[in-house]
């Protein structure tokens, strides 16, 4: 399996732009989580899915920031329209989904690096 | 919101030495896990350990729980360069959906 996959690795964009992050999780994980890291905040959970659908979204800061799981291979996080302090990492993490025999292990994509000018 | 507490928060050491990372925690939960970072990367798995098991290895690492107390203690033994990186404990409340919640991190410096 490859893994997590994120796009794109880097993003650069001007304030006020909208910008869409993508994610497809590991193939038969039923969860999946999106986080941003700053050095200020570290890691935070913004919004995570189950069975593709939103469970808890009480991380996503305000309302400029959505995301959208349509199937089980794909996801976006979009934030519409940009600030600097949006400049982040955000990765995403998929797993086996929560059970009573759910491990809770979640597998990280690489990353996406954001910057805002 | 994080609920892990790393101590200490950097630690510098020579190869070879053992790393000790510690981390505590304030509600009940289901499991404890350990991951690493290493820089611009995502964050890897090391190793979980469940509410009702009190020390846990895998290979060179060693994981202790104590729940009467809320902590949790990550131990590195004869590190190596490699080991470099950040380290961060997460923890598991089933009754709050199966997310992670994860503490600061603990910056590890192995020096050759």
């Amino acid at each position: 399996d490859a893994g997590v996959i994120q796009s794109p690795r880097h993003e650069v964009t001007e304030m006020g732009q909208e910008v869409t992050l993508r994610c497809k999780p590991i193939s038969g994980h039923n969860s999946l989580f999106w986080y941003r890291q700053t050095m200020m905040r570290g890691l935070e959970l913004l919004i995570y899915f189950n069975n593709n659908v939103p469970i808890d979204d009480s991380g996503m800061p305000e309302d400029r920031f959505s995301a959208k799981m349509p199937n089980a291979s794909f996801s976006t996080l979009k934030i519409q329209p940009s600030e600097p302090r949006d400049s982040a990492v955000y990765f995403c993490a998929s797993s086996l989904g929560a059970s009573g025999s759910f491990s809770g292990e979640q597998f990280f994509g690489p990353g996406t690096r954001l910057t805002v000018l | 919101s994080q609920q892990g507490e790393e101590d200490p928060q950097a630690l510098s050491i020579q190869e070879g030495e053992n790393a000790t990372m510690n981390c505590s925690y304030k509600t009940s939960i289901n499991n404890l896990q350990w991951y690493r970072q290493n820089s611009g990367r995502g964050l890897v798995h090391l190793i979980l350990i469940r509410s009702n098991e009190r020390e846990k290895h895998s290979g060179r690492l060693r994981v202790t729980l104590d729940t009467s107390k809320k902590s949790s203690s990550l131990l590195i033994t004869a590190s190596r360069a490699a080991d470099t990186a950040s380290y961060f404990c997460a923890t598991v409340d089933f009754n709050q959906g199966g997310k992670l919640i994860f503490g600061q991190g603990t910056e590890l410096s192995v020096k050759p």
